[in-house]
């Protein structure tokens, strides 16, 4: 079975500083992994995605993650992040049949 | 991109009216769709997994007969909350995979039902 743990509940940061999201895994198959952000009263937009191939993957809004097999994580990074990054970030890793989600964490960008 | 459209966005019901939901795929065709119930501040819990022309795989310790499932073609799935209580107040938030399951995931921008 596939498992998700996003250790930090929230991550509080000042604007233009580096941020990294956390997100570990586990699974005993090949998996593809996610991140979706979520604005307030929002649906889920993707953010990025790895299904295969290079390990570093670039998303959208200057977003990137890094696949490592070894230490089983997909972590999330931005070098310098804007207030508009304030939101609920998830990582995900499908299933055989579904998405499991991580349990979100906080990105709160300070001025 | 790929865009799911969800209606209404926001409803407020009485406590032993039912509800639908809509969700639809708008440029692409889905023969599933997942269903996600999301409480403030946590992350989302998938309720059930709807599937064209058959009948809906809910998930464990979801009512099935509480939550009605229909997808009843490619493009639309709704959720039918019947007899809604307090309770039942939450964001409800639909998907659809473009391609196989494994693949993209797109959401609909949610619905918020309030059960007075």
């Amino acid at each position: 079975a596939q498992s998700v743990t996003q250790l930090d509940s929230q991550v509080p940061v000042f604007e233009e500083a580096p941020v990294e999201l956390r997100c570990n895994y586990s699974s005993s198959v090949s998996v593809y992994l996610f991140w979706y952000v979520q604005y307030p009263n929002q649906g889920l937009q993707l953010l990025l995605k790895y299904l295969s191939g290079s390990t570093l993957v670039k998303g959208i809004n200057g977003f990137e993650a890094e696949f490592n097999k070894s230490q089983t994580s997909f972590h999330l990074r931005k070098p310098s992040v804007h207030i508009s990054d304030t939101a609920e970030y998830f990582c995900a890793v499908s299933g055989i049949d579904k998405l499991i989600f991580g349990t979100g964490t906080l990105l709160a960008v300070q001025p | 991109g790929a865009v799911v459209s969800q209606h209404p966005s926001w409803v407020i019901c009485k406590s032993g009216t039912s509800v639908k939901i809509e969700c639809r795929s708008l440029d692409f065709q889905a023969t599933t769709m997942f269903w996600y119930r999301q409480f403030p501040k946590q992350s989302l819990m998938l309720m059930a997994t709807s599937n064209e022309g058959s009948k809906a795989t809910y998930e464990q310790g979801v009512e099935k007969d509480k939550f009605l499932i229909n997808h009843a073609s490619l493009t639309l799935s709704t959720l039918t909350v019947t007899s809604a209580h307090p309770e039942d107040s939450s964001f409800y938030i639909c998907s659809a995979p473009r391609g196989g399951l494994a693949d993209t995931q797109y959401f609909g921008p949610g619905t918020r039902l309030t059960v007075l």
